[in-house]
C-alpha cells in the first residue's frame, strides 16, 4: 500500500531563516506531487506540482521553491522565511481526480 | 477566473439532526467536482468525485449531489464522528486542484 511522510511535524522558525521540508512516497513509482499550503480557517492553497524528476510548476510567486531530486521525494525550501509563510503545509500525491494527503508540518515565523 | 466558495463556514448540529452543505463553484469547462473530509491537524482525506449534474455519490451518511452550478453534502443522522471541515474542490487545468474554504461540521452528542 501507499504511504506518504512528511517532516518534521513542527516548526518554529525567525524570520529570515532557511526552510526545508521534505515529502517522500512509499508504494508508487513515478507519481504526481503537490506542496499546498493552509492559513488558519482559510481553505489549501496550492504551491508547487510535479509531474515527474525534475519537473516543477509553480502556481504562486513568492519566496518558497520546490525540488524533486527523486522519483518519490518532494522538497520545500525558502532562503528566507517570511511571516506570511506561517501556516499548514501539506503534501500530496496522486492525480486532479484523487489526491492523497501527507500528515503536513504545522511551520510557525515568528 | 476559476472560484469555489463554500457555506456555511460553521455548522453546529445535534446529533441525528440532519443537514446539507453547499459547495458554489465557477469554472470554465469541469472536470470534476471533488469532496475532501479533514480533521483538526491532519491532511485531507478524499470522499467523492462527481463528474457531471445529476451525478449522486453515497458514503455511509453522505450524500453528495452535483448540479450545473453547485454541489451539495448532506449529511443523515449525523454522528460525532462526522465532526470535521468538509471541504470540496474543482479541477481548473490538468494535474491540479482548486480548493474552497471549507464548511467546519461540529455534531453534539
Amino acid at each position: 500500500s501507499q504511504t506518504i511522510h512528511q517532516w518534521p511535524a513542527t516548526l518554529v522558525q525567525p524570520v529570515g531563516s532557511p526552510l526545508s521540508l521534505e515529502c517522500t512516497v512509499e508504494g508508487t513509482s513515478n507519481p504526481n506531487l503537490y506542496w499546498y499550503r493552509q492559513a488558519a480557517g482559510r481553505g489549501l492553497q496550492l504551491l508547487f506540482y510535479s509531474v515527474g524528476i525534475g519537473q516543477i510548476s509553480s502556481e504562486v510567486p513568492q519566496n518558497l521553491s520546490a525540488s524533486r531530486p527523486q522519483d518519490r521525494q518532494f522538497i520545500l525550501s525558502s532562503k528566507k522565511l517570511l511571516l506570511s509563510d506561517s501556516g499548514f503545509y501539506l503534501c500530496a500525491w496522486g492525480s486532479a481526480y484523487e489526491q492523497y494527503f501527507g500528515p503536513g508540518t504545522r511551520l510557525t515565523v515568528t | 477566473e476559476d472560484q469555489v466558495t463554500q457555506s456555511p463556514e460553521a455548522l453546529r448540529l445535534q446529533e441525528g439532526e440532519s443537514s446539507s452543505l453547499n459547495c458554489s463553484y465557477t469554472v470554465s469547462g469541469l472536470r470534476g467536482l471533488f469532496w475532501y473530509r479533514q480533521d483538526p491537524g491532519k491532511g485531507p482525506e478524499f470522499l467523492f468525485t462527481l463528474y457531471s449534474a445529476g451525478e449522486e455519490k453515497e458514503k455511509e451518511r453522505l450524500k453528495a449531489t452535483l448540479t450545473k452550478k453547485e454541489s451539495f453534502l448532506h449529511i443523515t443522522a449525523p454522528k460525532p464522528e462526522d465532526s470535521a471541515t468538509y471541504l470540496c474542490a474543482v479541477q481548473p487545468g490538468p494535474n491540479k486542484l482548486s480548493f474552497g474554504a471549507g464548511t467546519t461540521v461540529t455534531v453534539r452528542a
